[in-house]
């Protein structure tokens, strides 16, 4: 089956450097990936995500990259602020899965 | 934000109680989830749905059981609570494969 882990637990920012969390998976038939928010009290919510045909993925200052060859991807915060602060995790689907696998998730720290 | 609401958001009770959390959304969505997540382990699937009537066990499946008899509701249930069922539930749904599941803001139980 599939694994999903984190390189770091926690990870600590100066408010405005970019912030980089990351994620490895196991499975190559893996075809869907999607970063998490997580703050403190309420339910995960959805990001960003990206697909196995794409190796970049922008949004409003995240960017996700997908690196296939190793089983790598990875969120980048540009100008972490404050707001940022919670914790971030990835998901990993199969393809034609309805079934993610979750890691276990990065806290973002974000000092003023 | 997707219409997903759990109730109740707070509940403690005792060993050997049975508990029943429900979880309602109104988008209509094909597959609901339930997971649990505590402290080190991330999230983890206790039983899902992928449709009326139908659902299938997760990987931490015993002492819950799920019941889905519209489209709209999930409920979990704990047959007879256990400490080790302490923990935040999150119902989660999503519409068809490989799409991002969207949570709801979780139901925090305590069995003494």
């Amino acid at each position: 089956g599939e694994s999903v882990g984190l390189h770091l637990p926690t990870l600590s920012v100066q408010e405005g450097d970019n912030s980089i969390i990351n994620c490895a998976y196991s499975n190559s038939a893996s075809d869907y990936f999607i970063w998490y928010k997580q703050e403190s009290g309420k339910g995960p919510q959805f990001i960003i995500d990206i697909r196995s045909n794409m190796d970049k993925r922008q949004g409003q200052r995240v960017t996700v990259l997908l690196n296939k060859t190793v089983k790598h991807l990875s969120l980048q915060i540009a100008a972490t602020q404050p707001g940022d602060s919670a914790v971030y995790f990835c998901a990993v689907l199969e393809g034609g899965s309805y079934i993610p696998t979750f890691g276990r998730g990065t806290s973002l720290i974000v000092h003023p | 934000d997707a219409g997903i609401t759990q109730s109740p958001r707070h509940k403690v009770t005792e060993t050997g109680t049975p508990v029943t959390l429900r979880c309602h959304q109104t988008e209509n969505h094909r597959y609901m989830y339930w997971y649990r997540q505590d402290p080190g382990h991330g999230l983890r699937l206790i039983h899902y749905s992928y449709g009326v009537k139908d659902t299938d066990k997760g990987e931490v499946s015993d002492g819950y059981s799920v019941s889905r008899s519209k489209t709209e509701d999930f409920l979990l249930t704990l047959e007879s609570a256990t400490s080790s069922q302490t923990s935040v539930y999150f119902c989660a749904i999503t519409s068809e494969m490989s799409q991002p599941q969207h949570f709801g803001d979780g139901t925090r139980l305590s069995i003494l």
